[in-house]
């Protein structure tokens, strides 16, 4: 049973667009939520986190929203430049003194000069 | 800081071998979270250590699998006897307690033949 589940396994979009990459959830005990971002042949980079008690965190080009009661997320990439093409993993936590994360699959986002 | 380190990056080995992955994670972090990534199932905990002291490892696939944490700067997950069914990506990735960003290291790929 996935309890953290990314439905687009890939995405395109041209140079200086918007990238929007979503997420869902189904566990209600998550309240803690993170996108990494991961190129070929390395480990997953942290990418920007949100927690519960917030509905948006902007960091530079990326924004990320949360919607409790849909339990949904989104990682919005502005202006989208070529070395955004990366896999890109949402992670969620239930907190606490658990610090482990599940993750979802992945969407591959290739950004096309 | 050089990271997480994991060695070897490739392994390949036959089928009913000890495979044994080796992970440093960074100093002064104190947690410690082994991943296996396959196309099925994307990323999987299999096993998480906090202060040296295994914490979760219901993500352990069956007894084949070990992990030890004998100090804070280092790690092991063995497999024996191996299986083909093992072939994946395994990560490693550390953190001081109180943050989510996990750093991870660049991965082990083991293809099991």
């Amino acid at each position: 049973d996935q309890q953290v589940k990314q439905n687009s396994p890939s995405l395109s979009v041209q140079e200086g667009r918007i990238s929007i990459l979503n997420c869902d959830y189904t566990n209600s005990m998550f309240d803690y939520f993170l996108w990494y971002k991961k190129y070929p042949a390395e480990g997953p980079t942290f990418l920007i986190s949100i927690s519960s008690i917030k509905d948006k965190n902007e960091d530079g080009r990326f924004t990320v929203f949360l919607n409790k009661s849909a339990k949904h997320l989104s990682l919005h990439i502005v202006p989208s430049q070529p070395g955004d093409s990366a896999v890109y993993f949402c992670a969620a936590s239930a907190g606490g003194s658990n610090y482990k994360l599940t993750f979802g699959k992945g969407t591959l986002l290739t950004v096309n000069p | 800081d050089a990271g997480v380190i994991q060695s070897p990056r490739h392994e390949v080995t036959e089928m009913g071998q000890e495979v044994t992955l080796r992970c440093k994670p960074i100093s002064g972090h104190n947690s410690l979270f082994w991943y296996r990534q396959t196309m099925m199932r994307g990323l999987e905990l299999l096993i998480y250590f906090n202060n040296n002291v295994p914490i979760d490892d219901s993500g352990m696939p069956e007894d084949r699998f070990s992990a030890k944490m004998p100090n804070a700067s280092f790690s092991t997950l063995k497999i024996q006897p191996s299986e083909p069914r093992d072939s994946a990506v395994y990560f490693c990735a550390s953190i001081l307690t109180g943050d989510y960003g996990y750093t991870f290291g660049s991965g082990t790929r083991l293809t099991v033949v």
